[in-house]
């Protein structure tokens, strides 16, 4: 079965970080750019990051630039994402997604930035 | 950036009936890049639509998508009960890829 399991959510206070992990099962992960992708409490999605597959592209919304930093072992078949200096406005579910038209998404994982 | 803008807001019909969803971009968007995704409350949004017109594994034919340029819709020729959700369009063409707000369809 084709699956992506995100981890690493929780509550953490501004100016914090957090490290997400995106582990794929099931597929060729090395074959697959990978995104990032959040969701704010009642609001819409937002494309965050995204990776290509042997790693030597990415890119991220102008809104985590320098702060948050995509990454992959594909040795592992994990997706990453380190958030640094994070604010309120960063609290999201955050998915992972695999891109091929974002076929593939996880269930999400729970970030919620506050003191 | 692309600005992806939906209509209606939301939109109330019953089942049986036709709904017709749009998706408005900023700028040209390639068809090979416009999808469209159901999302459930608490749920993963799921894919339905890709290249603008093309069905993902396992999706209902009462849904499609059709358009060109910067003008696509996503039709769901009659409504089932399980279709009543949030309906997002999305361009990944080129980064920063970007999402509709989304279309809430709800039971009238």
């Amino acid at each position: 079965e084709v699956q992506l399991v995100e981890s690493g959510g929780g509550l953490v206070q501004p100016g914090g970080s957090l490290r997400l992990s995106c582990a794929a099962s099931g597929f060729t992960f090395s074959s697959y750019w990978m995104n990032w992708v959040r969701q704010a409490p009642g609001k819409g999605l937002e494309w965050v990051a995204n990776m290509k597959p042997d790693g030597s592209e990415k890119y991220y919304v102008d809104s985590v630039k320098g702060r948050f930093t995509i990454s992959r072992d594909n040795a592992k078949n994990s997706l990453y994402l380190q958030m640094n200096t994070l604010r309120a406005e960063d609290t999201a579910v955050y998915y992972c997604a695999r891109q091929n038209a974002f076929d593939v998404w996880g269930q999400g994982t729970m970030v919620t930035v506050s003191s | 950036e692309i600005v992806l803008t939906q209509s209606p807001g939301t939109l109330s019909l019953s089942p049986g009936e036709r709904a017709t969803l749009s998706c408005r971009a900023s700028q040209s968007v390639s068809s090979n890049y416009l999808t469209w995704y159901q999302q459930k409350p608490g749920q993963a949004p799921r894919l339905l639509i890709y290249g603008a017109s093309s069905r993902a594994t396992g999706i209902p034919d009462r849904f499609s998508g059709s358009g060109s340029g910067t003008d696509f819709t996503l039709t769901i020729s009659r409504l089932e009960p399980e279709d009543f959700a949030v309906y997002c369009c999305q361009q990944h063409g080129s980064p920063p890829y970007t999402f509709g707000q989304g279309t809430k369809l709800e039971i009238k």
